[in-house]
């Protein structure tokens, strides 16, 4: 059984505020690392798709870095607005796409 | 360009019933993925169709098939519905099959009640 881990399982942040939460995966036998961003009623979204160890990838105030020696993943909101209010899920493909619990940020103005 | 659609949105069964959910993948898309979302849990992947093929399963019962069609467009079926069945299923589509690095589209889900 492959264990993705995601910590904390929520997060209370207020405006303005910046964040990150983490996702553990297997360090061994790594090929990529998912980032998806899950609003309430909506469709999860793809955010970042992760390959390279020490990658950095950046989407407006989002930013997500990758350690594959150590397995982990961590992704940043600076600045968080209401709008970020989302389960953030991260996603190991071993075969199939395996996921995380998911971080759940709320954002509170 | 349309995004992955699934129907129905929501779903009423009740326990040994079977039931049928849809899903049609986004444009130029050719392999479809499904998962089962429980509360409090992330997506539990079921199976994935490429090539009108299953293609990978995870560990679901036989209870649990699908298909394939040549427009690329999948249905999910269950069998014999138990009440532990009731969650979001999700449909996500990519490019080619396996590939790790693909990106998958998910559709709004199907958010099933077995009764």
């Amino acid at each position: 059984i492959l264990n993705v881990e995601q910590s904390p399982q929520s997060l209370h942040v207020q405006e303005g505020d910046s964040t990150n939460f983490t996702c553990s995966f297997p360090s061994s036998n790594f090929y990529a690392l998912h980032w998806y961003r899950w609003e309430t009623a909506k469709s999860p979204e793809a955010l970042f798709v992760m390959t390279l160890n020490g990658d950095e990838k950046k989407k407006g105030r989002i930013s997500a870095t990758l350690n594959t020696k150590e397995g982990y993943s961590y992704l940043y909101i600076k600045g968080s607005q209401p709008e970020d209010s989302a389960t953030y899920l991260c996603a190991f493909p071993w075969g199939k796409l395996q996921f995380g619990a998911g971080t759940q940020v709320v954002v509170t103005p | 360009d349309a995004g992955v659609t699934q129907s129905p949105t929501h779903l009423i069964k009740t326990r040994g019933q079977q039931v049928t959910l849809r899903c049609s993948p986004k444009s130029g898309h050719d392999t479809v993925s499904w998962y089962q979302q429980a509360l409090g849990q992330g997506p539990q992947f079921i199976f994935q169709y490429y090539e009108e093929e299953e293609r990978q399963r995870g560990n679901f019962p036989d209870r649990f098939s699908g298909h394939q069609f040549p427009n690329y467009s999948s249905e999910l079926n269950v069998n014999a519905l138990l009440l532990g069945d009731s969650a979001l299923y999700l449909c996500a589509s990519s490019l080619r099959g396996l590939a790790s690095k693909e990106t998958q589209y998910f559709g709004p889900g199907t958010r099933l009640l077995v009764l």
